[in-house]
């Protein structure tokens, strides 16, 4: 079936616009994970979406962002007065909660690029 | 708050040849999950091997199999017989119940043909 899709998969933007990034998980899955990957680095935890309970935005890393996410569907990630630092590969994982050893599928990831 | 701690940046290794990359984490629980992903350049980030800590017998995947020792809080990757399609980034991971998944640094893995 089809796997976890992101989009776009390449976005370029100017320091101080707002971007908004989308994910499409695997249908069924419950569990939504954002992860940022500067450049030759490891994942950084950004948010997680588990059902119905609250969202654990502990990895946010600042007010500038913020994600949302529509019951299992998609989910998008906004960040609000884009910086340099900004830039960076945003991966979107989703997982079946029906185990919690069950894996994350991951998307491609949208590269982003503030200048 | 759980950490997970890959000590070697990068790794090289002859084709053919056996490698190990390390991984120790830290927690307080006795129950969790343990996962090695790999990510080529492509940026797909793929699941190699998964361990639970309830289970004493270490994962085996093919080619891939772990070392887990659970007092030591260690969790490394053998790659036997290396092949050129093994390069990639290696990142450990920790999880446990329905909790955020934790991953390392990595190692960048590099196959010398």
């Amino acid at each position: 079936g089809a796997g976890v899709s992101q989009s776009p998969s390449n976005k370029v933007t100017e320091k101080g616009k707002d971007v908004e990034l989308r994910c499409d998980p695997i249908s069924g899955h419950t569990a939504l994970y954002w992860y940022r990957q500067r450049l030759g680095q490891g994942l950084e935890f950004l948010i997680y979406f588990q059902g119905n309970s609250a969202p654990d935005k502990s990895g946010l890393p600042s007010d500038r962002f913020s994600a949302e996410r529509t019951g299992e569907s998609v989910s998008t990630l906004t960040i609000q007065r884009t910086q340099q630092e900004d830039s960076a590969v945003y991966l979107c994982a989703s997982s079946s909660s029906a185990s919690y050893n069950s894996p994350l599928h991951f998307g491609n990831g949208t590269r982003l690029t503030v200048t | 708050a759980q950490t997970v701690t890959q000590s070697q940046p990068e790794m090289s290794v002859q084709e053919a040849e056996t490698v190990t990359l390390s991984c120790t984490y830290d927690t307080s629980e006795s129950d969790y999950y343990l996962f090695w992903y790999k990510q080529p350049p492509s940026r797909q980030m793929i699941l190699v091997i998964r361990q639970e800590a309830y289970k004493q017998q270490n994962a085996t995947e093919n080619r891939f199999s772990v070392n887990f020792q659970k007092a030591a809080k260690s969790f490394s990757l053998k790659i036997s017989d290396s092949q050129l399609g093994d390069a990639a980034m290696y990142f450990c991971a920790y999880r446990r119940g329905n909790e955020k998944l934790t991953f390392g640094t990595g190692t960048r893995l590099t196959i010398i043909p």
